[in-house]
């Protein structure tokens, strides 16, 4: 298993200004995924960022509204850009916990824009 | 790609009774099936896999979901309820060579006394 500590856990923000959400692993991990959970929803893939490596971002999200960066096996961050309140919701980051194909959670990055 | 259809967004059931959570996915490769469980105000847990082997997987706390490749489904059941299940339930496929999730609409169960 793998134990996954997000920051912050939830922070309330303006409109227009950016956050940085960090991931850290308590092991060393080559698959990371960053998902988002919008308010009443299911959980959406936005990017895998893998380490050594460019993320890569799924249809709809776009490098400039989430950078990631991943800058060794057991951290990476993820910013939300110029947000607006449609950008609330809880950020989850995610890793593949050996070869068994199973994906592990963090508590989440509860994210509430005013 | 692969897709994933919950087709009960809420389901109230008894304590003590039985409840069937229904999944069914769409995939053109083999793929890996998960159920995964938020209780309020908590985080994503895993409660159970299907990766390869007997169709049939169990949860500690009870649960079971059978892979059914001709139907295209992996269905969550469990015989007897406790309020403490009271969370939303999300069914989640990914390929079998690239883990990214697809993760179902989510159920949300309600157990009453």
């Amino acid at each position: 298993s793998a134990v996954i500590s997000q920051k912050p856990s939830r922070d309330i923000c303006q409109r227009g200004t950016s956050l940085t959400i960090q991931c850290q692993v308590d092991s060393q991990v080559t698959m990371m995924f960053w998902y988002r959970q919008q308010p009443g929803q299911s959980l959406t893939l936005i990017a895998t960022a893998n380490q050594g490596s460019e993320a890569t971002y799924e249809s709809g999200f776009v490098i400039d509204k989430f950078p990631i960066s991943r800058p060794n096996l057991t951290f990476s961050t993820l910013t939300v850009s110029n947000m607006s309140p449609e950008d609330s919701s809880i950020y989850l980051c995610s890793v593949v916990g050996g070869n068994t194909g199973e994906l592990f959670f963090g508590e989440g990055s509860r994210l509430t824009v005013l | 790609a692969q897709s994933v259809t919950q087709l009960d967004s809420q389901v109230p059931v008894f304590e003590e009774a039985p409840v069937e959570l229904r999944c069914n996915y769409s995939s053109s490769v083999s793929v890996y099936l998960f159920w995964y469980v938020q209780y309020p105000n908590q985080g994503l847990q895993l409660l159970l896999k299907y990766l390869s082997g007997s169709t049939l997987v169990e949860s500690i706390n009870g649960f079971e979901a059978e892979f059914n490749k001709s139907q295209t489904s992996f269905h969550l059941r469990k015989p007897s309820v406790h309020i403490s299940d009271t969370a939303e339930y999300f069914c989640a496929v990914s390929g079998s060579n690239d883990y990214k999730l697809s993760f179902g609409a989510g159920t949300t169960v309600t157990v009453r006394a």
